[in-house]
């Protein structure tokens, strides 16, 4: 399964877009990636997920470049409540979709 | 519709003592996973499960042991629980199918002693 190398830690003010930028360069050919959200003391949370190009859904956006080597979660407009772990995952999503979690990105919202 | 329950939500046990954590998903999942983790850390993998009697090892498997009598239920087995399994646990489910997600619990938080 692919390696993802993400920041450890952000920070940005209510209101702001984020952007967390995962990097996975030894991504194969039928690899997705998957953004999962973290509250302490619960589990992780779907956010998005995709294969190439950009995916928007109500919560976020995913910008894939050409070469899939990286990704883009965007998140628009936080709040005080967006503050999380993120996790970048790539894998083969279909089979038995044996997730690899690293230790994510830390997003610290501040009023 | 509960989603993923976890049962028990904290526990405490002495170095030896054994237990077993139950989970539980309503979504009629095919697919369900036991992972850990440890303050700071991603999750962990520990064992899997694709499908109603079967079951299988995923990364950090030793010292736990899994069963799945019931397509409902996950359980967790500690037989012999050692200090360096303390962390919390989360279970998840999965349907069968090409992109589908994983859904979580709310974990289970064991601390040995």
């Amino acid at each position: 399964l692919a390696k993802t190398t993400q920041p450890i830690s952000m920070d940005s003010y209510e209101g702001q877009e984020v952007n967390i930028t995962c990097s996975h360069n030894n991504i194969a050919t039928n690899d997705y990636i998957t953004w999962y959200q973290q509250f302490p003391s619960q589990g992780p949370r779907f956010i998005i997920q995709g294969y190439k190009t950009k995916v928007t859904n109500e919560v976020a956006s995913l910008f894939i470049p050409a070469d899939r080597k990286s990704s883009t979660l965007s998140l628009p407009r936080v709040s005080l409540s967006d503050t999380a772990v993120y996790y970048c995952l790539v894998g083969l999503i279909g089979g038995y979709n044996k997730l690899i979690f690293g230790a994510g990105t830390r997003l610290a919202v501040h009023p | 519709n509960a989603g993923v329950t976890q049962t028990p939500k904290f526990r405490v046990l002495k170095t030896g003592q054994s237990m077993t954590l139950l989970c539980a998903q309503d979504m009629n999942h095919e697919y369900m996973y036991w992972y850990r983790q440890d303050p700071g850390m991603g999750l962990r993998l520990i064992h899997y499960s694709v499908g109603e009697g079967t079951t299988a090892k995923g990364e950090v498997p030793d010292g736990y042991n899994v069963s799945r009598l019931k397509k409902q239920n996950f359980l967790l087995g500690l037989e012999s629980a050692a200090p360096s399994q303390t962390s919390v646990y989360f279970c998840a489910s999965r349907t069968k199918g090409f992109g589908e997600t994983q859904y979580f619990g709310p974990g289970t938080r064991l601390l040995v002693l």
